[in-house]
């Protein structure tokens, strides 16, 4: 079965830096684009950050870019998100999420994981 | 970027009933669209991708339609566990900006 688990949430304060991770299982890792998408309490979802199957190609959603790193380790079957200079906006439970492609060529998210929560507050 | 608009906010049905649940585009994006459930306290769930495609072990019971701008997820004999949040997301666009509903809310009346 596919799983993803992600892990490294916590409370942090404005301004400070977070690691999330991501281990997926039960499906060949490296042959799959990776996204995160967050989720404010009480709120919608939003994307967050997308990346290629070889870690070559990093897209960002607007509010994060310069802030936020995606990176994957193919070896060890890992995402990665880096989450710097975090403000009070960026509180959210962030899910790592497999990409799958459409017969449009076009990518929707097929599985997620439980996600993990980021606390930004002082 | 594609804004996504999802009504109504909140549905009222009963069980065994149908619902009807509603997504626009605020351009085309041909068949790309994505509806997801969401209880309480979970994770998303894909239930239909290519606008009406059900995913892996979804019902038959849910059903999605539409192309271009307007969408509909039905869902024909609700059940128990089908009362939750529901999100429709678009992916037509490259680079990725993918963009997501605000969500409607089906609860039980």
């Amino acid at each position: 079965d596919v799983q993803l688990v992600e892990s490294g949430g916590g409370l942090v304060q404005p301004g400070g830096s977070l690691r999330l991770s991501c281990v997926a299982s039960g499906f060949t890792f490296s042959s799959y684009r990776m996204s995160w998408v967050r989720q404010a309490p009480g709120k919608g979802l939003e994307w967050v950050a997308n990346i290629k199957q070889d870690g070559s190609e990093q897209f960002y959603v607007g509010s994060v870019k310069g802030r936020f790193t995606i990176s994957r380790d193919n070896a060890r079957s890992s995402l990665y998100l880096q989450l710097n200079s975090l403000r009070a906006e960026d509180t959210a439970v962030y899910y790592c999420a497999r990409d799958f492609p459409d017969t449009s060529g076009w990518y929707y998210f097929d599985y997620w994981g439980q996600g993990t929560l980021v606390t930004v507050s002082s | 970027e594609i804004v996504m608009t999802q009504s109504p906010a909140t549905l009222s049905v009963s069980p065994g009933e149908r619902a009807t649940l509603t997504c626009r585009a605020s351009q085309s994006v041909g068949s790309n669209l994505a509806w997801y459930l969401q209880k309480s306290g979970q994770a998303p769930r894909l239930l239909i991708y290519g606008a009406s495609t059900r995913a892996t072990a979804i019902p038959a019971r849910f059903s999605g339609s539409g192309s271009g701008t307007e969408f509909t997820l039905t869902i024909s004999s609700l059940q128990s566990e089908d009362f939750a949040v529901y999100y429709c997301q678009q992916y037509s666009n490259w680079p990725p900006t993918y963009t997501f509903g605000q969500g409607t809310k089906l609860e039980i009346k």
